[in-house]
């Protein structure tokens, strides 16, 4: 157990339809990843929050967002979703900002199916 | 895309072999980790070796890094069943994160 939470496990949902996700990081822990993995594409990262703040952003669909509230916990929003967002969405949290020596440790992860 | 690639894409070996794949990346990295993901679950981190290092142990784990070849190689000694999973090299590089394609590794008892 890594001791980061992730919720639902599972989310069906409708095409068009939106979605939040939810994940809070391990105690202590101030940066927030969240990653997407399709069988397609692998392992995609798609956003950070350090401490409240978006720190980096990798290949995040204008359609999603997400947000790093004040008790650290973050919500990945998903909007106008389509067949392709089908996907496991993890969350990961690491003590630091990214640095050389930050560890990140990964939620178990929301398995969304858009139908 | 800066994003790494392991090699082989699949790995079968037998319960006591060593098991080695490889991470080939295309950008400058502060660092490469190894991570481990178990069908469908969440991954675990394995071990970091930051760019000025060469070589890394962690119990079975080796992990070599040559910046020069821009590659990374994992070796797991003395394979268990329960080492079957999948095997992804990550790297950092600014504020970007990219995690490679995996190696699916079987072991047979």
């Amino acid at each position: 157990d890594s001791g980061v939470t992730q919720t639902p496990k599972h989310l069906i949902t409708a095409t068009g339809q939106r979605v939040t996700l939810r994940c809070s990081p391990r105690s202590g822990d101030l940066s927030v990843y969240w990653y997407q993995q399709s069988l397609d594409q692998g392992l995609q990262f798609l956003i950070q929050y350090y401490n409240g703040e978006e720190r980096a952003k990798g290949n995040i669909l204008e359609r999603f967002s997400a947000q790093q509230f004040p008790d650290l916990h973050s919500e990945l929003n998903l909007s106008s979703l389509e067949l392709g967002d089908s996907a496991l969405y993890f969350c990961a949290s690491s003590p630091l900002a990214g640095g050389v020596t930050d560890t990140q440790y990964f939620g178990p992860g929301t398995r969304l199916t858009v139908l | 895309s800066q994003q790494g690639e392991e090699d082989p894409q699949a790995l079968s070996i037998q319960e006591g072999e060593n098991a080695t794949m490889n991470c080939s990346y295309k950008t400058s990295i502060n660092n490469l980790q190894w991570y481990r993901q178990n069908s469908g679950r969440g991954l675990v981190h394995l071990i970091l070796i930051r760019s000025n290092e060469r070589e890394k142990h962690s119990g079975r784990l080796r992990v070599t890094l040559d910046t020069s070849k821009k590659s990374s190689s994992l070796l797991i000694t003395a394979s268990r069943a329960a080492d079957t999973a999948s095997y992804f090299c990550a790297t950092a590089h600014g504020n970007q994160f990219y995690f490679g394609t995996g190696t699916s590794l079987t072991v047979i008892p």
